[in-house]
């Protein structure tokens, strides 16, 4: 059990460019969240995969962020246009529904700087 | 809709001390779950410890404790003989039961610093 990866860790780009984040998660576990956290602030939910099925998505995620999960394995989560607002860390979580409590297991999220 | 408030920003405690941090949630909701995640600087989320509503019986995880009051929706995390490693961001999360998704809803955190 190699715990939840994401790629890459940082990323610096310029306004109006696209970037794609990458999260592998725990294997077998087949939930997956995507969250985003702002400085000072905890972190508040994006979007949730059962499987490849996407079933939530917030209302934060406006229609230049989209995320999918092909074949219930990684996921990815690209954003469009970037704006200088869309800086900060975004978390990708996993869990595994047998488990009772569904405990989320984190990521060490990728680091987004729009310039 | 769920809120999770941490009034305290920030706090201090001398190593092998005993330190509260606390929590308290808005939810109509009776299922649920409660959570203490531990964010070290510049490393990942990773869970302390975590609260069954339906238990009255108050979680304990080694040096972490919670103390669960349902009626009055607070959710305190004690971390007693306190080491430099447990120098982190806290957060306390909500998560309702049986819904569609189960997705976590934190509280702005608590920096704690453990000082030698």
């Amino acid at each position: 059990d190699t715990g939840v990866s994401q790629n890459p860790r940082h990323k610096i780009t310029k306004r109006g460019q696209n970037v794609t984040f990458r999260c592998d998660p725990i294997s077998e576990h087949n939930r997956l969240y995507w969250y985003r956290q702002t400085l000072g602030q905890g972190p508040e939910f994006l979007t949730y995969f059962q499987n490849e099925a996407q079933l939530e998505k917030s209302r934060l995620l406006s229609d230049r962020f989209s995320a999918e999960r092909p074949k219930g394995s990684f996921s990815t989560l690209e954003i469009q246009r970037t704006e200088q607002g869309d800086s900060a860390m975004y978390l990708c979580a996993s869990s595994s529904w047998t488990q009772l409590t569904d405990t989320q297991y984190f990521g060490p999220g990728t680091r987004l700087t729009v310039l | 809709a769920q809120t999770v408030t941490q009034s305290q920003p920030e706090m201090s405690v001398q190593e092998a001390e005993t330190v509260t941090l606390s929590c308290t949630y808005d939810t109509s909701e009776n299922n649920y779950y409660l959570f203490w995640y531990k964010q070290p600087p510049s490393r990942q989320m990773i869970l302390v410890i975590r609260q069954e509503a339906y238990k009255q019986q108050n979680a304990t995880e080694n040096r972490f404790s919670v103390n669960f009051q349902k009626a009055a929706k607070s959710f305190s995390l004690k971390i007693s003989d306190s080491q430099l490693g447990d120098t982190a961001m806290y957060f306390c999360a909500f998560m309702k039961h049986g819904g569609a998704t189960n997705k976590l809803i934190f509280g702005t955190g608590t920096l704690l610093a453990v000082q030698p």
